[in-house]
């Protein structure tokens, strides 16, 4: 079965760059997402990538994929108190199965 | 463009009481899911609908959990006899059907507190 892992915790200085972690189990994922949530919102899609790349870079975000060891990050550069926020990895299987699997989410502290 | 909307945005309610929590999709977006987000975890898929298709009731917890869509559009979660383990956030999402990357748009989400 799908199981997709993160930290629950990251603190970083403003400015500096993040680097948040995934691990997901399923070989079979065609597409990996980035999700942002906010306190007392829904979740906004920050980016995605298909399985047969291994890199994208979107502005101050750049996603790493790294298939053969199931791994996937997302860097933030140039860190913003405004980044603060609750950062979640999904994949998709593709097919039939249309629902995404999440992990439990990263808590992003930006301080000072 | 107006975005996904769910209502209320919370309810409080007793234990053994039925609720409706409602979704409007995304005009036009033809996939709609419901997850449920409990405190601390990550988001669990329950239910999704398909144009006219069956919906994939495959992560719905116990029969008390019920949804529907209409017309294909707005979608209606019903739990019935609410137990306190049942308190979360309900979040619905939709997505235009298309081969690929399934990018799905959230709506802000019901929060259940079940006393």
């Amino acid at each position: 079965g799908e199981d997709v892992e993160q930290s629950l915790f990251l603190s970083v200085r403003e400015g500096d760059s993040s680097v948040i972690n995934c691990t997901y189990t399923d070989s079979s994922s065609t597409y990996l997402y980035w999700y942002k949530q906010e306190p007392g919102a829904g979740l906004q899609l920050l980016t995605y990538i298909f399985s047969n790349m291994d890199m994208k870079q979107d502005q101050r975000l750049t996603v790493l994929l790294n298939k053969k060891d199931k791994h996937l990050s997302l860097r933030i550069a140039d860190t913003q108190t405004g980044d603060s926020a609750i950062y979640f990895c999904a994949e998709s299987l593709g097919g039939s199965a249309r629902q995404l699997t999440f992990g439990s989410g990263t808590q992003l502290t930006v301080l000072p | 463009g107006a975005g996904v909307s769910q209502s209320p945005s919370n309810k409080v309610t007793e234990k053994g009481k039925d609720v409706e929590l409602r979704c409007d999709p995304i005009s036009g977006h033809t996939a709609l899911y419901w997850y449920r987000q409990s405190l601390g975890q990550g988001l669990e898929f329950l239910i999704y609908f398909q144009g006219n298709s069956a919906p994939d009731k495959s992560g719905l917890p116990s029969d008390r959990f019920s949804a529907e869509r209409t017309g294909g559009s707005v979608s209606t979660l019903t739990i019935q006899r609410t137990q306190q383990e049942d308190s979360a956030v309900y979040l619905c999402a939709s997505s235009l059907e298309v081969a690929g990357v399934n990018e799905q748009y959230f709506g802000p989400g019901t929060r259940l507190t079940v006393t």
